[in-house]
């Protein structure tokens, strides 16, 4: 069955870099997507990515995409305080509208 | 932008009541979702629907029902509440769209307790 896998918590200092990882079991998969939860808030879509593409970047945003392992990660550049959220990686099939979301990374974000 | 709104952001209610969660979003759109959230669990779909009076069972539907009587509208129906239900609810909306990518847009979320 579709399984998408995150790890459930990632601390950094305001300024680096931040990494969340995610890996999916369904080669089907047509879109990937990462989704933000702010604190007492809805999600919101941040980005995605179709299958066939191994990179996007979106300013301070670079999703990375490897069919191959199934792994999908997401790279906040120069990381603020701001950023301190709860982020869900999910995916989708051409067609349909459903979406299949992973437990979520809680980033925590220290000055 | 799209708006999704939920009817209460915290609700407490006692074990066996009836209970309505309203949703409804203002951009026409076809699709609508209700989720449950709770930690180390993520999200799971309860129900979603394509169009009105049409729904679909998600991956948790049990203990649940849902009403799609207007586009705009999509309520989730507990009807005999019980503290495994306690949680956070979240509505979302989406449409179609030809390149096939699914944005959802997704409110506030409802925390309900039940005791």
């Amino acid at each position: 069955g579709e399984d998408v896998e995150q790890s459930l918590f990632l601390s950094v200092r305001e300024g680096d870099s931040s990494v969340i990882n995610c890996t999916y079991t369904d080669s089907s998969s047509t879109y990937l997507y990462w989704y933000k939860q702010e604190p007492g808030a809805g999600l919101q879509l941040l980005t995605y990515i179709f299958s066939n593409m191994d990179m996007k970047q979106d300013q301070r945003l670079t999703v990375l995409l490897n069919k191959k392992d199934k792994h999908l990660s997401l790279r906040i550049a120069d990381t603020q305080t701001g950023d301190s959220a709860i982020y869900f990686c999910a995916e989708s099939y051409s067609g349909y509208s459903t979406l299949t979301f992973g437990k979520g990374t809680m980033l925590l974000v220290s000055p | 932008d799209v708006k999704v709104t939920q009817s209460s952001r915290y609700l407490v209610k006692r074990t066996g009541e009836k209970v309505f969660l309203e949703c409804v979003q203002d951009m026409d759109h076809e699709n609508m979702f209700w989720y449950r959230q709770d930690p180390g669990l993520g999200l799971r779909l309860i129900y979603f629907s394509y169009d009105v009076k049409m729904k679909e069972k998600g991956d948790i539907p049990e203990g649940y029902s849902v009403s799609r009587e207007k586009k705009e509208r999509f309520s989730l129906i507990l009807e005999s509440a019980s503290t495994n239900q306690t949680s956070m609810y979240l509505c979302a909306s989406s449409y179609f769209r030809e390149t096939g990518v699914e944005t959802q847009y997704f409110g506030p979320g409802t925390r309900l307790l039940v005791l």
